[in-house]
């Protein structure tokens, strides 16, 4: 079946730090990938997402590169603020997964807790 | 409009109440989810709609009794619920079609049952 694996959190850092956040992933088709956000007291949103290999999502300063040959799908930011300080889910949507009338079934991560001080 | 509503923010409720939760969009897409998700963990789908009817049903317990009145809607009936329901629960849509697209998520309804 398919799975998405996600670095144990928390991840803490200080203000203007680098950040990677790894994804790996297993899927019986040729997914798409999505990082969402959450942030405290609010439900989940899409940060960035790639369709293809070797496509890049980008959104906010973040960045995530679909590597087919790794199975990966890492999130990197070059410089965190205390505001990125959130949970962070990697996604899979595989096309050969669906509910009848077309809908597609995300499998998700376990999450990354992102903590970022001043 | 990209926006999921949902109501009410939270609620409390005993575990011989019964009580509804609601979702609402207006970008005319077709699939509607409802998920629990625990602190720390993943949302963990509970049902998905398409198209108003009921394609999925992840194993719920009969307590939770979904609803799709029509394409924007999206109801949550809960009866008799027990405290280790208590959970953030969030709906998302989706367009159909294609696996590359994202879901929209709602703020979520924080519930507690006492």
């Amino acid at each position: 079946g398919n799975s998405v694996t996600q670095m144990e959190g928390p991840v803490t850092l200080s203000e203007e730090a680098f950040l990677t956040i790894n994804c790996t992933y297993t899927a019986t088709g040729y997914p798409s990938l999505f990082w969402y956000v959450q942030y405290p007291g609010e439900g989940l949103q899409l940060l960035l997402k790639a369709t293809k290999a070797d496509d890049k999502g980008s959104n906010k300063g973040f960045e995530a590169t679909y590597r087919k040959e790794t199975t990966s799908f890492h999130l990197e930011k070059g410089s965190v603020q205390v505001s990125d300080s959130a949970v962070y889910f990697c996604a899979l949507s595989d096309p050969t997964l669906f509910a009848s009338g077309g809908s597609y079934i995300p499998t998700f991560g376990r999450g990354t807790s992102l903590i970022v001080h001043p | 409009d990209t926006e999921v509503t949902q109501t009410p923010k939270h609620l409390v409720m005993g575990m011989t109440n019964k009580k509804s939760l609601k979702c609402e969009q207006h970008m005319g897409h077709r699939a509607m989810y409802w998920y629990k998700q625990k602190a720390k963990k993943p949302p963990e789908l509970m049902f998905v709609y398409s198209y108003e009817k009921l394609s999925i049903n992840e194993s719920v317990p009969s307590r939770f009794s979904p609803e799709c009145p029509n394409s924007s809607l999206l109801n949550l009936h809960l009866h008799a619920l027990q405290p280790e329901d208590s959970a953030l629960y969030l709906c998302a849509s989706s367009q159909q079609g294609s696996s590359s697209y994202e879901q929209y998520f709602g703020p979520g309804t924080r519930l507690t049952v006492t």
